[in-house]
């Protein structure tokens, strides 16, 4: 069966500092990746998604990139992280683009920038 | 523009009965509507998705229900349990995006 992994799960970093959020997906192969932000009262919003290797599309202008260097990996990163950054990120992936097909996500890591 | 509502923001109810939340929508063309259930803290997780074709899909005590004339979805929980305590959230899938509702936060009281 499928599986995904997040980690951290929790992280508390200074404005300026780097950052970094993992996702591995397992037991698929070429599955879509999507990196979300979820803040408080309202809806999921999609950060990037990646559909193969190194293809990387952004749905927002932002602090954040994301990477895919492996099949089943997706890396949210920054370079210098502001206080607005901070957030719950949730990684998740699917087995088709925006199609019927179910979005699992992972368990999601709270970022605080202090 | 396309949008999302859910409703009530929160509700509280005791332990046993049922519940019903509510997920309007604008989203225009659509393709599916997925409902999800997030416990504090924790990743959601799927509970149902409906093409615009079907009207009701059940998953246990969760039923959920469309009415695309109305554009009106509703998620129904029957003989709530403590573990019913969490965040459900609506998702409306067109051809090039999804677009999630802010959610319900329900709680379910013993």
């Amino acid at each position: 069966s499928q599986t995904i992994h997040q980690w951290p799960a929790t992280l508390v970093q200074p404005v300026g500092s780097p950052l970094s959020l993992e996702c591995t997906v397992e037991g698929t192969s070429n599955p879509n990746l999507y990196w979300y932000r979820q803040a408080a009262g309202r809806g999921l919003q999609l950060l990037f998604y990646s559909v193969g290797i190194g293809q990387i599309s952004s749905e927002v202008p932002q602090n954040l990139s994301a990477s895919r260097p492996q099949d089943r990996q997706f890396i949210l990163s920054s370079k210098k992280l502001l206080l607005s950054d901070s957030g719950f990120y949730l990684c998740a992936w699917s087995a088709h683009l925006y199609s019927g097909n179910t979005i699992y996500f992972g368990e999601g890591s709270w970022l605080t920038v202090v | 523009k396309n949008q999302v509502e859910q409703s009530p923001q929160s509700l509280i109810i005791l332990e046993g009965k049922n519940c019903t939340l509510q997920c309007n929508y604008t989203v225009s063309p659509f393709s599916n509507l997925r409902w999800y259930k997030q416990d504090t803290g924790r990743g959601p997780v799927s509970l149902t998705i409906m093409t615009f074709s079907e009207n009701t899909k059940s998953n246990g005590r969760y039923t959920a229900t469309l009415d695309a004339d109305t554009k009106q979805s509703s998620l129904h929980i029957t003989a709530s349990q403590l573990s019913d305590s969490a965040s459900y959230i609506c998702g409306l899938g067109s051809n090039y995006q999804l677009i999630w509702g802010a959610g319900t936060k329900l709680i379910i009281k013993p």
